[in-house]
């Protein structure tokens, strides 16, 4: 089945604790992204990777890391988490020449 | 930057009602899409437009895209508590670049 997963689904962790949202796709996509989603704000990209090793910044990389090393995986790295990175986390991903995205399940990250 | 501005934010209808929800972009597009996230779910692509003037239909769903292509909109028609959930619109340029997604209007049915 084609699918974009993402673990853990939920997360509650305390300021500082670094952590990583993994991101795997099984559709060979090449273009792969992060978003957050907060009430009243809708969807906003944090960073996206066109291919392996090529990765830029979206609307709200601060506070962020990725990196691109397989086709297939694009992990999300807080090096440092903060309360206001509290948020609902989506991967996405998607063929180069079209712009239908797919999207995983979503991550629920709380910060205390 | 490309800003895309979505109303309503919240709409209530009584179930058999119609809906509209309009997107306009600060920018021409090359392309606009369409996405809905169920509570609790993730974004689903519904359709992508790409053609000044263009209309696609889906069943009971109508979209439409400006004839500058800058806005868009999706009118469901007699709605059903099935179509609860929150509606996106998405602007594409060329290339690479990033989707700009509007803040979405979620929409409520009372049966």
């Amino acid at each position: 089945e084609a699918q974009v997963t993402q673990n853990p689904r939920y997360l509650i962790t305390v300021t500082g604790k670094k952590l990583t949202v993994t991101c795997s796709q099984n559709m060979n996509h090449e273009y792969m992204s992060w978003y957050r989603q907060d009430p009243g704000l809708g969807l906003r990209q944090i960073y996206y990777s066109m291919n392996v090793e090529v990765t830029d910044k979206g609307d709200v990389p601060e506070g962020y890391k990725v990196s691109r090393k397989e086709k297939r995986n694009f992990p999300l790295i807080l090096e440092s988490p903060s309360p206001n990175q509290t948020s609902l986390y989506f991967c996405a991903s998607r063929r180069q020449e079209y712009y239908e995205q797919y999207f995983g399940p979503g991550t629920r990250l709380t910060v205390t | 930057g490309q800003q895309v501005m979505q109303i309503p934010q919240y709409q209530h209808v009584q179930e058999g009602e119609d809906f509209t929800t309009y997107c306009n972009s600060s920018t021409t597009l090359s392309n606009i899409q369409w996405y809905k996230q169920r509570p609790g779910g993730h974004p689903v692509f519904l359709i992508q437009l790409v053609k000044s003037g263009e209309v696609k239909k889906q069943k009971r769903l109508t979209f439409q895209f400006g004839e500058a292509k800058k806005n868009s909109s999706l009118h469901i028609t007699a709605t059903q508590t099935t179509d609860v959930g929150t509606y996106f619109c998405a602007g594409g340029n060329s290339g690479n670049t990033p989707l700009v997604f509007g803040k979405g209007t979620r929409l409520s049915v009372i049966a």
